[in-house]
């Protein structure tokens, strides 16, 4: 695709309820990124995939979230049980590979209201 | 990763050279300096990097100090849409590609 894009572009839960964020990278793009901001912040990395494995969860706030990238291209952030401290932007990027000295593209993001 | 320091905020008139400052003292020597911009509630979006040697390509030049500690990024002529929040981000690559943003400097470019 052109860019990487991102779905929904909102989204309003209630407390206690499960959201699934999709990620449509760059078609090209085998590394998948995906970051949290708090308003006022930066990014903060969550967890990436090279294809369809993923390295590197270190990120990810508690074992309510969970990401995965079956096919190696879209990829999908789930948060089970949402608390109102996961109110956020969620951001995904792509990267033509997973190198150093390697630009990353990000989406334009979800932005998550947990009531 | 090596820890990133920037002024919060800059001010700078349209037209003029905008240059970003940035520490990270306790860079290693395989370790590349990014930076990123990120325009109000935009994604972050890749200016430019390096390791070593100066940078320049369309958007912006990356001076980075000799010893390493330290690098500038210039922008030759701001304009008004180049008010953002600026990163500078050290990352060491390896098996760890995760960009390590910090709260960055907000450039104000003022007419």
């Amino acid at each position: 695709g052109a860019g990487v894009s991102q779905s929904p572009r909102y989204k309003v839960t209630k407390r206690g309820q499960d959201v699934t964020l999709r990620c449509d990278p760059i078609s090209s793009h085998a590394t998948l990124y995906w970051y949290q901001q708090a308003l006022g912040q930066g990014p903060e990395f969550l967890t990436y995939f090279n294809y369809e494995a993923q390295p590197d969860k270190s990120g990810l706030p508690s074992d309510r979230f969970s990401a995965e990238r079956p096919e190696g291209s879209i990829s999908t952030l789930t948060i089970q049980r949402t608390e109102q401290r996961d109110s956020a932007m969620y951001r995904c990027a792509s990267s033509l590979y997973g190198g150093r000295a390697n630009e990353q593209f990000f989406g334009p993001g979800t932005r998550l209201t947990v009531l | 990763d090596a820890k990133t320091t920037q002024p919060p905020s800059m001010d700078c008139a349209e037209g003029r050279a905008a240059n970003l400052p940035c520490n990270h003292s306790t860079i290693s020597g395989n370790e590349y300096v990014y930076w990123y911009r990120q325009i109000h509630s935009q994604g972050p979006q890749y200016i430019i990097h390096g390791l070593k040697n100066n940078e320049t390509n369309e958007m912006a030049s990356l001076i980075i100090t000799e010893d390493r500690k330290s690098s500038t990024l210039i922008l030759p002529h701001a304009t008004l849409r180049d008010t953002a929040v600026y990163y500078c981000i050290v990352e060491s690559g390896g098996s760890n590609y995760k960009l390590t943003f910090g709260k960055g400097t907000l450039l104000t470019v003022n007419p």
